[in-house]
Parts: C-alpha cells; structure tokens; sequence
C-alpha cells in the first residue's frame, strides 16, 4: 500500500512568518513529488513540483526533497492571509503512463492569522 | 480556453438512481482521470485514462463506470447510486509525460439520499 502522511492541522501562522508543510512517503522509488493548494470550495492547482533532492525555489515558496529520509516539504516565505488553503502533498509512485500511480495526502489545512 | 469543465456542478440522487457525470477538456491532453474527495480525505483515483478507447480502473471503481470516445471526453457513469458514493468528483487531464501537472475541472458535488 502506497502511503502519504500529512499531519492534518490546522497549522496556524502569524502573517509575514514561514509556514512549514511536511509530507512523508513510503515508497523509495517515488520519482517526482508535488504540492497543489486547495482553496475551500475549490479544485486543487499545482503549486511546486520537485523531482531531485534538493531545495526548488519559486517566488515565496520553496519545496525540499530527501530522498533518503522519504521526506518532502513546503516553505511559504512571508506568509499571506491568501495563502490560508488547504496544502495537498501528491507523490508519484513509478507511472507507466501519466499520472495514474499518482497519490495524494489526506492535506494540511494552513490559516494565515492577520 | 476553458481548461477541464465539469457538469453539473452539484446534484442530488436518490438511492438507486443513476447519473452520468461530464468531463470535457480543450488542452488536447491524452490523460484524463475521475478523483472523489471525501471531507477530510486526499484524492482517490476512481479511472483513468491514456487516450481515446482506453481506460483502466484506479483504487476505488467499485461502482463506476467510464468510457473514452474521443480525446475531449471522459464521462463517469453511477449506475446504481449508494450513500457512500455521496463525495465532491473531479476530473483532471494532463498531458504526455508522468511529470505534467494535474488540470483539474471545478468539480461535482454528489449527495446520494
């Protein structure tokens, strides 16, 4: 069973602060590793993808990669109230094809406080 | 460009009814796929598919059926509605390659009564 484990929150964080989202995996030959945000209500949108390990920086966020310790995460610098959503971590364990080994985490629900 | 588009937006069925929900993309994206999201749950992949005429079930398609004509569609049938398959459903598509990001429609919320 192919498993993606993230604490559910809610992680709550003072405006202007660094929101820190942690997911692990349980499979080691995962390949390519994903964050979607997930306003309420809404659909889930593609935020960071990171396939190496390493840091992948893109304008306030930063995604980390550690293959060895099956750990990946998401850095929200300079935390905004529109950053309030929930932060779903999706892991793609070895597709033959497109994404349909793809799994998605149970997501952190993050608040950004004023 | 309209991306993934999803009808109805929500609905409400009877046990025992069934309903076709719709999905259409305009990306030209071989890949499409049905997710239900219970409260408080990630995604779970129902179907999926790689282009027109092939489809595979994912973990949960107990329940459901699909079919792929054309490259634009990929409609879900419930055929014999339960309370459990009472969820929010999203289509996505993506294109060729495993990396591709996930387009999502804006989903359907299901109650089944």
């Amino acid at each position: 069973q192919k498993e993606v484990e993230q604490n559910s929150g809610p992680l709550s964080v003072p405006e202007g602060a660094i929101a820190s989202l942690n997911c692990t995996y349980s499979d080691r030959g995962s390949q390519s590793f994903f964050w979607y945000r997930q306003y309420s209500g809404k659909s889930p949108e593609l935020i960071m993808s990171i396939y190496s390990n390493g840091d992948k920086e893109d304008g306030r966020f930063t995604a980390q990669l550690n293959k060895a310790s099956q750990y990946v995460s998401l850095l929200i610098r300079d935390s905004q109230p529109s950053d309030s959503a929930t932060y779903l971590c999706a892991v793609n364990f070895r597709s033959n094809f497109g994404n349909e080994k793809l799994t998605f985490g149970t997501g952190t629900r993050l608040t950004i406080i004023p | 460009n309209a991306g993934v588009t999803q009808t109805p937006k929500f609905r409400i069925l009877k046990i025992g009814q069934s309903m076709t929900l719709q999905c259409t993309q305009d990306m030209n994206h071989n890949y499409m796929y049905w997710y239900r999201q219970d409260p408080g749950m990630g995604l779970k992949l129902i179907y999926y598919s790689v282009g027109a005429g092939i489809t595979d079930k994912g973990e949960v398609p107990n329940g459901y059926n699909v079919s792929r004509s054309t490259t634009e569609d990929f409609p879900l049938r419930l055929e014999l509605a339960a309370p459990s398959q009472t969820s929010v459903y999203f289509c996505a598509s993506s294109s060729y390659n495993r990396d591709s990001p996930l387009h999502f429609g804006n989903g359907t919320r299901l109650t089944v009564t």
